[in-house]
């Protein structure tokens, strides 16, 4: 099974409106965290969000918000009031615990496009 | 300083040359990780150091040699690649491997686009 599903390859979004980026995850680990990045294309993957899977609320960092929905085990990034420069491709993590220690996981990623 | 930086940015090498990558982070991390990202796919983990030692690596064939010379640098070495290399090389680094219910946010480098002529 996949670790980390992200069901959407492209998504376009008009500039000032708000968009959701979906993930779902697998995991039976207790202890885990999700991660979203953004990487533009220069190729640098910058990191936006971080939910844990003990924290009781949703994160948030300025525009991105993570919805968490722990027993359907998803975690879409919420981005408000888009901007041209969030044209990107989004890629959902997720960090578990294994025998040799921390693993993460990669999502196949979302391409976004804001339209003027 | 949460930066991890990467030489060189771009790296045109032949099939018969030998070439190194490389990654430093002064952000006291103690797992670093080198992954490979094709055109619009998600990065393929390759390696990962744990305190300086080869914690994971991802069956990747032997033309890629990884090197961890201290807690801050990470190198990429090359020999003999294939066109099929061609890539993006992220290098990425976080707190502690061994950490459980932890942030342990990996920070990436800006990468290094490599083209194997």
């Amino acid at each position: 099974a996949q670790k980390i599903t992200q069901t959407q390859p492209g998504m376009f979004v008009q500039e000032k409106e708000a968009v959701t980026l979906d993930c779902t995850y697998d995991t039976s680990d207790p202890s885990y965290g999700l991660f979203w990045y953004k990487q533009p294309s220069s190729g640098e993957m910058i990191f936006l969000i971080y939910q844990g899977s003990y924290d009781q609320q949703n994160a948030t960092e300025g525009r991105y918000s993570l919805n968490f929905q722990k027993a359907r085990k998803s975690a879409n990034l919420v981005i408000s009031a888009s901007q041209l420069g969030d044209s990107a491709m989004y890629f959902c993590a997720m960090r578990e615990r294994s025998n040799t220690g921390n693993q993460f996981y990669f999502g196949t990623g979302t391409s976004l496009t804001v339209i003027p | 300083d949460t930066e991890v930086t990467q030489t060189p940015k771009h790296l045109v090498m032949g099939m018969t040359n030998k070439k190194s990558l490389k990654c430093e982070q002064h952000m006291g991390h103690r797992a670093m990780y080198w992954y490979k990202q094709k055109a619009k796919k998600p990065p393929e983990l390759m390696f990962v150091y744990s305190y300086e030692k080869l914690s994971i690596n991802e069956s990747v064939p032997s033309r890629f040699s990884p090197e961890c010379p201290n807690s801050s640098l990470l190198n990429l070495h090359l020999h003999a690649l294939q066109p099929e290399d061609s890539a993006l090389y992220l290098c990425a680094s976080s707190q502690d491997l061994r950490r459980g219910g932890a942030y342990n946010e990996q920070f990436f480098g800006p990468g290094t686009r490599l083209t194997v002529l």
